[in-house]
């Protein structure tokens, strides 16, 4: 199976633009989360999607939106850009939808599978 | 806030040395992984451990957690060059509205000098 692709890989901005990346899950994973990744606040939680809803939010503004289509596909935007946005936006893909943490609602493990990612940066 | 917060930050060591890095959380747990991250891509999961296990194996890996103390080690034996990556502990965290999120830690950074 391919795994999770995220597109574009590299991505140049300007303060006040909006930007839209984009992660393919693996082929049958219907969760999507996005994670940011910056060297002062590590990896973070973004938001999870499944089926088209998201279901998880983490501690973000509102300028950090995404969407999944009915293919699983997803997107996130990020609306009027400042340089701490700067960072690795990471996509994961999961077989099922997260409850707790990496807990699935059935209660087993949701193993997530991460992209290469998308490195933003904001000038 | 993080949850997981590995210690140390950084570790250098001589190929065919043993590297061991410590993750400490907050929260009750299911359970707990390991990540790699090779420089700037994304992660790959390394070994997860359930909070009713105390230690496990996987390959050169050791992982043991102690819910007690709320911490968990990651030894890697016999190390390899390929090894120079930064090591992240993952679990579950509380997000603002309630809810408990993937939250992971800020990471040890691990070179392997051949």
């Amino acid at each position: 199976k391919a795994g999770v692709t995220q597109t574009p890989r590299y991505l140049i901005k300007t303060r006040g633009q909006q930007v839209t990346l984009s992660c393919s899950p693996i082929s049958g994973h219907r969760s999507v989360s996005w994670y940011q990744q910056t060297p002062g606040q590590g990896l973070q939680f973004l938001f999870e999607y499944f089926s088209e809803t998201q279901r998880n939010k983490g501690n973000f503004p509102g300028r950090f939106s995404g969407r999944q289509f009915s293919n699983s596909r997803s997107e996130m935007n990020v609306s009027t850009l400042e340089l701490g946005d700067s960072a690795l936006y990471l996509c994961a893909s999961s077989l099922e939808r997260g409850a707790r943490g990496f807990t699935s609602v059935k209660g087993s493990y949701n193993e997530q599978f991460f992209g290469p990612g998308t490195r933003l940066t904001v000038l | 806030s993080q949850q997981g917060e590995e210690d140390p930050q950084a570790l250098s060591i001589q190929e065919g040395e043993n590297a061991t890095m410590n993750c400490s959380y907050k929260t009750s747990i299911n359970n707990l992984q390991w990540y790699r991250q090779n420089s700037g891509r994304g992660l790959v999961h390394l070994i997860l451990i359930r909070s009713n296990e105390r230690e496990k194996h996987s390959g050169r890996l050791r992982v043991t957690l102690d819910t007690s103390k709320k911490s968990s080690s990651l030894l890697i034996t016999a190390s390899r060059a390929a090894d120079t990556a930064s090591y992240f502990c993952a679990t579950l965290g509380a997000a603002s509205g309630g809810s408990y999120i993937p939250t992971f830690g800020r990471g040890t950074s691990l070179i392997v000098h051949p």
